[in-house]
């Protein structure tokens, strides 16, 4: 069955530039996370959602973060004026539904700020 | 199996031994407890949960020990296999639905 894809795969962007990361969650997936993992550490909570809102904003590193989720499917995660401390991979998951249930990954973005 | 940075600690074994992984968790609310796996360029891949009413789960060649007391969290691996090498995260959840907090996690070397 279909898994959570994630596109691009990679991408390369001189620093001050704009980028957009989306996110198709698993059909049905009610729940929608995003994380950051820089090289060799573990995952960074950024955001989740919830449907289409996002009650728990708390992980954004700064307001150059900013992320949507449109028909309770697609995300999309953007990052304006970007740093060179951004480059890392970006990573999304999506659960059924917000209780304890596993959430399940994409490959991510790997982003680099050159 | 924490640890900061680049250098992640290391568990190395012989193909067909067992392996055992070890966590310490952050918070003592956390009820929901899950261990990932992680290849390279991969997006981690859930291996098995534990709830916080349970001491033990089991799967197939996986089982996970919860120990509340201590706050720590065992993943172990029957019969190791090179397919098995990977880096193993454990992740905690409070009240589920919001955030998984991951640990540091561990390299898994198999040696044929």
């Amino acid at each position: 069955g279909a898994g959570v894809s994630q596109s691009p795969s990679n991408k390369v962007t001189e620093k001050g530039k704009d980028v957009e990361l989306r996110c198709d969650p698993i059909s049905g997936h009610t729940a929608l996370y995003w994380y950051r993992q820089s090289l060799g550490q573990g995952l960074e909570f950024l955001i989740y959602f919830q449907g289409n809102s996002a009650p728990d904003k708390s992980g954004l590193p700064s307001d150059r973060f900013s992320a949507e989720r449109t028909g309770g499917s697609v995300s999309t995660l953007t990052i304006q004026r970007t740093q060179q401390e951004d480059s890392a991979v970006y990573l999304c998951a999506s659960s059924p539904f917000p209780t304890d249930q596993p959430q399940h990954f994409g490959d991510g973005t790997r982003l680099s700020i050159l | 199996g924490e640890s900061v940075g680049l250098h992640l600690p290391t568990l190395s074994v012989q193909e067909g031994d067992n392996s055992i992984i070890n966590c310490a968790y952050s918070n003592s609310a956390s009820d929901y407890f899950i261990w990932y796996k992680q290849e390279s360029g991969k997006g981690p891949q859930f291996i098995i949960d534990i709830r916080s009413n349970m001491d033990k789960r089991q799967g197939q060649r996986v089982t996970v020990l919860l120990n509340k007391t201590v706050k720590h969290l065992s993943l172990q691996i029957a019969a190791t296999q090179p397919g098995d090498s990977a880096v193993y995260f454990c992740a905690e959840n409070i009240n589920a639905g919001n955030m998984l907090t991951f640990g540091g996690g561990t390299r898994l070397m198999v040696k044929p």
